[in-house]
């Protein structure tokens, strides 16, 4: 099971990027790495999903080196909107039971 | 589409009472998912549906709780006999199978339960 590390919190102002960094040196080949978002009193959202390289919507980026041991959510000109919770999943889109989310990072955007 | 509805938002109830959350995934849907989230351990997966079939319930914590997939646009979570540690927000999920590995789960609102 690829665990996942992400900082608890970390603090932005309005207006700037914001790069989220999650760690999962166990990840396996078959898994993909996917990011949702969570704001209070609400079920998570699905934001992007990846397996290599980058990958971008109309939300945000996502960066994954070669080694694919990280993997880098990247939020352009954030909004107070923004605040909320941010998990970092990997596992094998098959394997359900093997989804893991963590705690993941609390973004608190400020104006 | 009105997206996962779950029922009720929120139930207070006492310890040693059943409770019943309630589920409707979004039509077309073929995977279910129930899942529970406290402070102290997070996001837990409690049990997935695929096709109405139970698939893995290796999450669910204890034999109070049980889940049933009556059709494809309902299921429920039921808890009996309740306890003050079951208080958490339960969360109901669904999806479409993998297309090409590309995923992802579509959850509901949540139930909010607190058990006195």
């Amino acid at each position: 099971l690829a665990k996942t590390t992400q900082p608890i919190s970390m603090d932005s102002y309005e207006g700037q990027e914001v790069n989220i960094t999650c760690s999962h040196n166990n990840i396996a080949t078959n898994d993909y790495i996917t990011w949702y978002q969570q704001f209070p009193s609400q079920g998570p959202r699905f934001i992007i999903q990846g397996y290599k390289t980058k990958v971008t919507n109309e939300v945000a980026s996502l960066f994954i080196p070669a080694d694919r041991k990280s993997s880098t959510l990247s939020l352009p000109r954030v909004s107070l909107s923004d605040t909320a919770v941010y998990y970092c999943l990997v596992g094998d889109q098959y394997n359900f039971n093997k989804f893991y989310f963590g705690s993941g990072t609390k973004l608190n955007v400020k104006p | 589409d009105a997206g996962v509805i779950q029922s009720p938002r929120h139930e207070v109830t006492e310890m040693g009472q059943e409770v019943t959350l309630r589920c409707k995934p979004i039509s077309g849907h073929d995977y279910l998912f129930w899942y529970r989230q406290t402070m102290m351990r997070g996001l837990e997966l409690l049990i997935y549906f695929n096709n109405n079939v139970p698939i893995d319930d290796s999450g669910m914590p204890e034999d109070r709780f049980s889940a049933k997939m009556p059709n494809a646009s309902f299921s429920t979570l039921k808890i009996q006999p309740s306890e003050p540690r079951d208080s958490a927000v339960y969360f109901c999920a669904s999806s479409l199978p993998p297309l090409n590995r590309a995923y992802e789960q579509y959850f509901g609102p949540g139930t909010r339960l607190t058990v006195t």
